[in-house]
């Protein structure tokens, strides 16, 4: 099965730009995650999407990131404007669903953004 | 809210045995992965534990207890490609689903 797609792969902006990131996830999977990952340190779970609802936001700083996933299949995560402490790999997840007992998260390759 | 510790570095000579910890504390826990990721690459699953007691996997196996809160990653037989990060994630119940939290990862490092 193809494998969880994510573009560009690699993005360098100044601050106070905007930038935009896209997702594709493994076909059939319900559940899609944006996890934000600074050097040295775990995943951190920006938000969660179960089809095109928002599972969780929790920890999504609302003020300049926004997601949406319209069709419950792709999505896009955004930030506007940059901040320098946004630099980080931004990684998408899926995997099918809240209820499988198991299922791992699928992650895609990132997309690392430099902000300077 | 949720703590999840791990060592932030071990390293280990090929061919040997090398065990990864992780702690955690945490209300709803319903399950817990252990995920492997090397420089620039994005985390890859290794493991699941749900009930207490060792999952064997090949060269990896891992166990768990849910009463201590406690769960380590087991690396037999090292080979130098098993140099990579180490994330410990746990999975807990909430009232929105199953949210999965990491740790900050075990940097293992494979020597000859």
């Amino acid at each position: 099965e193809a494998g969880v797609a994510q573009s560009p792969r690699y993005k360098i902006i100044e601050k106070r730009q905007s930038v935009a990131f896209w997702c594709n996830p493994i076909s059939g999977h319900a559940t899609l995650y944006w996890y934000q990952q600074i050097l040295g340190q775990g995943p951190k779970l920006l938000i969660q999407f179960q089809n095109n609802g928002v599972v969780d936001d929790s920890q999504l700083p609302k003020d300049r990131f926004s997601a949406e996933r319209l069709k419950g299949v792709d999505s896009t995560l955004k930030i506007q404007p940059a901040k320098l402490e946004d630099s980080a790999v931004y990684l998408c997840a899926s995997n099918r669903g809240l209820s499988s007992y198991n299922s791992p998260l699928h992650f895609g390759n990132g997309t690392r953004l430099t902000v300077t | 809210g949720q703590n999840i510790d791990q060592p932030t570095e071990m390293t280990a000579t090929e061919g040997a045995i090398v065990q990864i910890n992780c702690t955690y504390q945490t209300s709803g826990f319903n399950g817990l992965f252990w995920y492997q990721q090397h420089a620039g690459e994005a985390p890859t699953f290794l493991s699941y534990n749900v009930l207490d007691g060792l999952e064997e996997k090949g060269r990896f196996s891992s166990f768990l207890s849910r009463s201590k809160g406690y769960s380590y990653l087991l690396l037999k037989e090292l080979q130098m490609k098993d140099s990579a990060s180490y994330l410990c994630a746990v999975r807990r119940l909430t009232g929105g689903g199953n949210k999965l939290t990491f740790g900050t990862g075990t940097q293992l490092k494979v020597e000859l």
